[in-house]
């Protein structure tokens, strides 16, 4: 059974950095390629980042190009996103996603999400 | 940024009714479309890719189609189980968009 579990959301003050982690679980974790989507409490759901199968392949929304990195580590099944300079803007839940099976890069939907773990940047 | 607008925003329907739900893109996206599922307190789960490729273990009331700009979600024969929030999504290139979302509710 596939398995994402994220972690690693707390309260963070505005301008500070946050690691989160997605750990991979029930599949052959470096087949797929990855991303993180962010859904404040009781609103829609906004991309964030994606990377490949190897990490050769990033991408950004603008909202976070320059202040987010997303890594993965591929012997230890895990997914990465390196949050600086955070604002208020990016109160959110964050989820990792697995791109689908039939996803090639860059054409990426995603077929198994983590329940989420929660960032609040506030003062 | 490839924008996608969606309607309704909200959907009263009955149990055993067939509901739609349309997607618009800004600009053509081949049928780089998909749609989610997503109950309060849960993740999103994914219905339809390919704008109108079932994913395995969605049942078959859950059907989509079209291409270019128009894309339409349709579930026949709601069952007390697809009350939920619905998304569209576009995947045509990285920058990924989203509709807005069609909350489902019992009439």
């Amino acid at each position: 059974e596939v398995q994402l579990v994220d972690s690693g959301g707390v309260v963070v003050r505005p301008g500070g950095s946050l690691r989160l982690s997605c750990a991979a679980s029930g599949f052959t974790f470096d087949d797929y390629g990855m991303a993180w989507v962010r859904q404040v409490p009781g609103k829609g759901l906004e991309w964030v980042s994606s990377i490949n199968w190897s990490g050769d392949n990033t991408d950004y929304a603008e909202s976070v190009k320059g202040r987010f990195t997303i890594s993965r580590d591929n012997a230890k099944n895990a997914l990465y996103l390196q949050m600086n300079s955070l604002r208020a803007e990016d109160t959110a839940l964050y989820h990792c996603a697995r791109a689908g099976d039939s996803s090639g890069y860059p054409n990426y939907y995603f077929d198994s999400w983590g329940q989420g773990t929660l960032v609040t940047v506030s003062s | 940024d490839i924008q996608m607008t969606q309607s309704p925003s909200t959907l009263s329907a009955s149990v055993g009714a067939r509901v739609t739900i349309t997607c618009r893109a800004n600009q053509s996206i081949a049928g780089w479309v998909a749609w989610y599922q997503q109950k309060p307190g849960k993740a999103p789960k994914l219905l339809i890719y390919r704008a109108s490729r079932l994913h395995s273990g969605v049942p078959s009331r859950f059907s989509g189609s079209g291409s270019g700009t128009e894309f339409t979600l349709t579930i026949n024969s709601l069952q007390p189980d697809d009350f939920a929030t619905y998304y569209c999504q576009q995947y045509n290139s990285y920058s990924y968009t989203f509709g807005q979302g069609t909350k489902l509710d019992i009439k």
